[in-house]
C-alpha cells in the first residue's frame, strides 16, 4: 500500500465551485506540505503543517485554504475554483531527522478548473 | 523567494552515452541540497541530500556533485539507459531553522534507444 495517498486523483470542475482534495499517511511523519506543479515552473509550495496546531502559508497560498485533521491527514480547499488553479497538485510528507526534510510524495491530483 | 535554477531545460541523450546537468542554488546560508527524480504518470522520488561541500554520492549509474561555495551541484547519468527517461528535480534547503525546500524547474532527460 502506498504511505501517501491522495484523493481524488483526477476531477474537473467549474469556475466557482468548492474543492476539496484530500491527503493521507502512514509514514508517521509530522509535516506535511501541498504543492502545484504548473509546466516550466516546478513545484511551489502552497501550504505547510509541521504538526497537527501547525498551519504555514507557502509561496502561493492565495485561493487556497488547508486544515490539518489529524497527525495523518492535511486536506487542501479551493474555495471558488479559477481555471488557473488547474494545474497537478501533490501532497507531501517529511521527517525533519537531521534537519534534511527529504519528501515523499503522493501520486498527485489532476485538478482541471473549467 | 529563493532563486533554484537548474540546465538545461530539456536533453535528448542517445542511449549508452553519459550526461550531466546543473542545479544553481544561493551560495549563502546553505544546509542541504536535495535531488529527486520524477517518472511521468509516478511521484517524485528522492534520489540523494548532500550537505557538505565536495560532497560527492552515487547510486549505481547515477552521481552527483556538491559545491556549497559556488552554489551549483553536478548530477551525471553514466551509459544512459531508456528507464532514466525522467525529469530530474533538485531542491535548497536554507539553514534558518525550519525552512522549507526550494525546488528548481528540473531538467526533463529523454533516452533516445
Amino acid at each position: 500500500d502506498a504511505d501517501v495517498t491522495q484523493t481524488p486523483r483526477n476531477r474537473i470542475t467549474k469556475t466557482g465551485k468548492r474543492i476539496m482534495l484530500e491527503c493521507s499517511q502512514t509514514k508517521g511523519h509530522d509535516r506535511m506540505y501541498w504543492y502545484r506543479q504548473d509546466p516550466g515552473l516546478g513545484l511551489r509550495l502552497i501550504y505547510y503543517s509541521f504538526d497537527v496546531k501547525d498551519i504555514n502559508k507557502g509561496e502561493i497560498s492565495d485561493g487556497y485554504s488547508v486544515s490539518r485533521q489529524a497527525q495523518a491527514k492535511f486536506s487542501l480547499s479551493l474555495e471558488s475554483a479559477i481555471p488557473n488553479q488547474t494545474a497537478l497538485y501533490f501532497c507531501a510528507t517529511s521527517d525533519p531527522g537531521r534537519g534534511l526534510d527529504t519528501q515523499y510524495f503522493g501520486p498527485g491530483t489532476r485538478l482541471t478548473v473549467l | 523567494i529563493l532563486n533554484v535554477e537548474q540546465s538545461p531545460q530539456s536533453l535528448h541523450v542517445q542511449e549508452g552515452d553519459s550526461t550531466n546537468f546543473t542545479c544553481s542554488f544561493p551560495s549563502s546560508n546553505f544546509y542541504a541540497l536535495h535531488w529527486y527524480r520524477w517518472e511521468t504518470a509516478k511521484s517524485p522520488e528522492a534520489l540523494f541530500v548532500m550537505t557538505l561541500n565536495g560532497d560527492e554520492k552515487k547510486k549505481g549509474r547515477i552521481s552527483a556533485t556538491l559545491n556549497t561555495k559556488e552554489g551549483y551541484s553536478y548530477l551525471y547519468i553514466k551509459g544512459s539507459q531508456p528507464e532514466d527517461s525522467a525529469t530530474y528535480l533538485c531542491a535548497f534547503k536554507g539553514d534558518f531553522g525550519n525552512e522549507k525546500l526550494t525546488f528548481g524547474t528540473g531538467t526533463r532527460l529523454t533516452i533516445i534507444p
